[in-house]
């Protein structure tokens, strides 16, 4: 199957500071990518959905301007959580729309604690 | 929207029998239900997907059912060994032309006891 992956596994920072989390399809080029956060033993909540060369668009109750969404290439997108507090912390995890363009295939997740 | 139902949200099996999960969708118009195996601090990992034109597809020990009068979904694994035990997700979602987003389930999850 097509592979997504993500960087860092796991990070973390003070709060006030901005984290990077890179979403990246490795073997396969996705117009379309998607940004989902996991609480503890919860379903995912996707939060945005990301088109290359376009403005994400944001799920209702998604601050755009706290999670700053970049797909600047087919193989690439980037969520900046900007000005993290301890009630960011959560499991974040992209996936990548695959070649038919239906199947989504995720990434490993990315563990974001602030502190 | 779509709404979509998961049943059991924690089943327990001895190791060599088999596991139903069941899911229920609300929008008659979604198309396409895959299913994800999701271990502890990893990503939701594709295990089986079926579209709306077949009833039934199987991949070694998994299969799924679909019943579109009803508008449910299973998931059937058989022989079940422990490394299958993880979280389950059901998802449906309708294809079309731009990007659609899937709708999940609220997981189950399996333990296989050995």
């Amino acid at each position: 199957g097509a592979v997504v992956s993500q960087h860092p596994s796991r990070v973390i920072c003070k709060s006030g500071t901005s984290v990077k989390i890179e979403c990246r399809s490795l073997d396969f080029q996705a117009t379309t990518m998607f940004w989902y956060r996991q609480f503890p033993k919860q379903s995912l909540m996707l939060m945005a959905t990301s088109n290359e060369g376009s403005k994400a668009t944001y799920e209702q109750g998604v601050e755009k301007d706290k999670f700053l969404i970049n797909h600047a290439s087919l193989t690439l997108s980037t969520l900046t959580v900007t000005s993290a507090h301890p009630e960011d912390s959560s499991f974040y995890i992209c996936s990548a729309q695959g070649p038919n363009r239906y199947e989504q295939y995720f990434g490993p997740g990315t563990r974001l604690t602030v502190t | 929207g779509e709404n979509v139902e998961q049943h059991p949200s924690t089943l327990s099996v001895q190791e060599g029998d088999s596991a139903v999960i069941k899911c229920t969708y609300s929008d008659s118009a979604s198309n396409y239900f895959p299913w994800y195996k999701q271990e502890l601090g990893k990503g939701p990992q594709l295990i089986i997907d079926i579209r709306s034109n077949v009833g039934e597809k199987k991949d070694q020990r998994i299969a799924v059912t679909l019943n579109k009068t009803a508008k449910h979904f299973s998931l059937h694994i058989t022989e079940t060994q422990p490394e299958d035990s993880a979280v389950y997700f059901c998802a449906a979602t309708l294809i079309s032309g731009s990007a659609r987003q899937l709708t999940f389930g609220s997981g189950t999850q399996l333990t296989v006891l050995p």
